[in-house]
C-alpha cells in the first residue's frame, strides 16, 4: 500500500510549456484533490473529483485542467505554463463518506516556470 | 470569499511548555475542522479533527471548538523540539477544505 504518489518531485517548465502532473492512490479512495501552496501560504483547491468520470473546479482553478478515468489516476495538467504557477502542488484522496480524518497527502510536485 | 486567519508567527515557546495556536474562520456553515501539521518541505500531515463544540483531546494535543465565535484553537502540551513546524488550520464543508496561511511555531530546547 504505497498511499498517494505523485510524479515528477520537481520541474522547470518555460514560460508556455506544458506538462501534467500525475497523481496516483492504490486505497481505493473516491475522493482525489489537487492544492497548490505558494510560499508562506496555506493551501488552495485547485481541482477535485469525487469519482471516476467526475471533476468539479476549486478556488483557482484558472490555467490548468483534470480528468478522472480511473479511480486510482487524477492527472493536472497545465497547458500554458505561467511564472504565477510557481508553486508546490499537492494532490491528496478520501475514502467515501468525506472522511476527512483519513485523507492522505502525496509527496507534493515543486513546479518552477522561468 | 472563504476565509480562515491565523497568526503567521513565528510562536515560539521553551521545551515543556504549553504551545497554543489559534484559528478564525469566516464560513459559518463549516461542519469539519482540521489541524495539520506540515514540516518544511514535507507535505501536510493531519493530527486533529473536530466537529463538536468544546474539547477533544488527544494524548498531548488539545482542540479546542466554539462554532459561535468561529474559533478553533491547538493546543500542545509538554511541547517537544520536534512539535517545530507550520501547524495549518483547516475548516471545511462537503467538497473541500479551507486551509489558513499556517502558524509557524519554534520549540526552544
Amino acid at each position: 500500500n504505497a498511499g498517494v504518489t505523485q510524479t515528477p518531485k520537481f520541474r522547470i517548465l518555460k514560460i508556455g510549456q506544458s506538462m501534467t502532473l500525475q497523481c496516483t492512490q492504490d486505497m481505493n479512495h473516491n475522493y482525489m484533490y489537487w492544492y497548490r501552496q505558494d510560499p508562506g501560504m496555506g493551501l488552495k483547491l485547485i481541482y477535485y473529483s469525487v469519482g471516476a468520470g467526475i471533476t468539479d473546479k476549486g478556488e483557482v482553478p484558472n490555467g490548468y485542467n483534470v480528468s478522472r478515468s480511473t479511480t486510482e489516476d487524477f492527472p493536472l495538467r497545465l497547458e500554458l505554463a505561467a511564472p504565477s504557477q510557481t508553486s508546490v502542488y499537492f494532490c491528496a484522496s478520501i475514502p467515501a463518506g468525506v472522511r476527512y480524518n483519513e485523507q492522505f497527502f502525496g509527496p507534493g510536485t515543486r513546479l518552477t516556470v522561468l | 470569499q472563504k476565509e480562515v486567519e491565523q497568526n503567521s508567527g513565528p510562536l515560539s515557546v521553551p521545551e515543556g511548555a504549553i504551545a497554543s495556536l489559534n484559528c478564525t474562520y469566516s464560513d459559518r456553515g463549516s461542519q469539519s475542522f482540521f489541524w495539520y501539521r506540515q514540516y518544511s518541505g514535507k507535505s501536510p500531515e493531519l493530527i486533529m479533527f473536530i466537529y463538536s463544540n468544546g474539547d477533544k483531546e488527544d494524548g498531548r494535543f488539545t482542540a479546542q471548538l466554539n462554532k459561535a465565535s468561529q474559533y478553533v484553537s491547538l493546543l500542545i502540551r509538554d511541547s517537544q523540539p520536534s512539535d517545530s513546524a507550520t501547524y495549518l488550520c483547516a475548516p471545511g464543508g462537503a467538497n473541500n477544505l479551507f486551509f489558513g496561511t499556517g502558524t509557524r511555531l519554534t520549540v526552544i530546547p
